[in-house]
């Protein structure tokens, strides 16, 4: 089953303005990712925050975590046409079976008109 | 650095014909392997995945099987495809640490079952 859920299903944006995507869970965390998917390509991960963690940072990508509300977003600042993709938050949770679980969301589709 | 082949890229097949899809790392000693499939516009649903050679796991009943018969090859099959088959099939590895949740995607293959 999925466990993480994005917000917006999809959002458009121009070029040079914020995007901001949401992601809620339903099950306590280890961590949680977010995945950027171009079109008819794999997963690239982007950033893992763990659960101690409030608040992370990675060039312009801003991922904050809310362990209280099962809830993470995803800032991209001064956005791209480059950045047009589908995002993904996806959660850790513990050991199954000898390897990380890790369950994916349903995404938010990005466009970023230039 | 590490990579991650799939192949092949498209396929189409009818109703009723095999399927080998096959996945291979390089770079990397001891990967846990993942596979996935993706509906148009839809999440990721895991399929299988291994954390050594012979080892594998099933998380979906399904019309489906995998083998890893060699520590960075891991295959998908089907003796006979159906309709419902038909999706974006992603490859995927990770360390096989605990801890390590980051996993690494190969560029996917697109089946169409006719």
């Amino acid at each position: 089953s999925q466990q993480g859920e994005e917000d917006p299903q999809a959002l458009s944006i121009q070029e040079g303005e914020n995007a901001t995507m949401n992601c809620s869970y339903k099950t306590s965390i280890n961590n949680l990712q977010w995945y950027r998917q171009n079109s008819g390509r794999g997963l690239v991960h982007l950033i893992l925050i763990r659960s101690n963690e409030r608040e992370k940072h990675s060039g312009r990508l801003r991922v904050t975590l809310d362990t209280s509300k099962k809830s993470s977003s995803l800032l991209i600042t001064a956005s791209r046409a480059a950045d047009t993709a589908s995002y993904f938050c996806a959660t850790g949770g513990g050991n199954s079976g000898g390897y990380q679980k890790v369950t994916f969301g349903t995404g938010t589709k990005l466009q970023v008109i230039p | 650095s590490q990579t991650i082949h799939q192949w092949p890229a498209t396929l189409v097949q009818p109703v009723g014909s095999p399927l080998s899809l096959e996945c291979t790392v390089e770079g990397t000693s001891n990967p846990n392997l993942y596979w996935y499939r993706q509906a148009a516009g839809r999440g990721l649903q895991l399929l299988f995945y291994s954390v050594g050679i012979g080892q594998i796991s099933s998380e979906v009943p399904q019309n489906l099987s995998a083998s890893r018969p060699q520590d960075r090859q891991f295959i998908l099959s089907s003796k006979k495809l159906l309709l419902s088959d038909s999706g974006f099939y992603l490859c995927a590895w990770s360390y096989g640490l605990p801890g390590a949740y980051e996993q690494y995607f190969g560029p996917g293959t697109r089946l169409t079952v006719t």
